[in-house]
């Protein structure tokens, strides 16, 4: 089992729909990223939570550590918004050792149709 | 200001050559941290250096390996390249590192075995 598990893997929606994307994680972590690629390869980086909510434009992003598991919502979803949305985990810093480098999900592709 | 800047884009090497590849971070980040994408195993940590030293280092053969300059400056080098390292390679820079901060990435390096 991956540490870091996303879902879902795809995903088709209309202009204008409500989407969430889910990410669940089996580690410890500092901080998890929420990612976004477009064709051509070109990373952004959407969001670093280590607690609580984030909220940029028309994205938000949640994270319930007791739970492991975060969220990316995206309102009033359009076509521009089409691409792999891609979390990753920061692992946590334990006593002793440095912490390891990001371990990624898999990504979701996500269409939003006009 | 500037962003991240990964020198070559695209690459093409026949097997068992060796390969450099050049990550210029923004200004002031000390933290740059490299990463391997390819279709089958998606994105992976190779390795995140600081200031100069390699603080963290993915689950990558000893044929990977990587170094940082003083002005923040980062390569990575395969040797004996293998047809399984065929893959988009992405650098990204952050102030302290993928704990404590958003990463920038670069467009990526397209690399090609033969």
């Amino acid at each position: 089992k991956n540490e870091v598990e996303q879902s879902p893997q795809n995903l088709t929606a209309q202009e204008g729909e409500f989407i969430t994307i889910n990410c669940s994680y089996s580690v410890g972590i500092s901080a998890l990223h929420w990612l976004q690629q477009h064709p051509g390869g070109g990373i952004v980086s959407l969001f670093m939570l280590s607690s609580g909510k984030k909220k940029h434009g028309r994205l938000i992003a949640t994270i319930n550590i007791q739970e492991k598991h975060s969220s990316l919502h995206i309102t009033a979803s359009h076509p521009r918004d089409s691409a792999v949305y891609i979390c990753a985990a920061s692992k946590a810093m334990y006593s002793g050792g440095g912490a390891d480098g990001l371990t990624f999900g898999k990504g979701t592709h996500l269409i939003i149709q006009p | 200001k500037a962003g991240v800047t990964q020198t070559p884009r695209y690459l093409i090497k026949t097997r068992g050559q060796q390969v450099t590849l050049s990550c210029s971070p923004i200004s002031g980040h000390r933290s740059v941290s490299w990463y391997q994408q390819t279709p089958g195993q998606g994105l992976q940590f190779l390795f995140e250096y600081f200031s100069e030293t390699q603080r963290n280092k993915g689950n990558f053969p000893g044929r990977f390996s990587g170094r940082q300059f003083s002005n923040s400056r980062s390569e990575m080098n395969v040797s004996t390249l293998e047809l399984g390292d065929s893959a988009l390679y992405l650098c990204a820079s952050s102030l302290g590192g993928p704990n404590t901060g958003e990463l920038f990435f670069g467009e990526g390096s397209r690399l090609t075995v033969l």
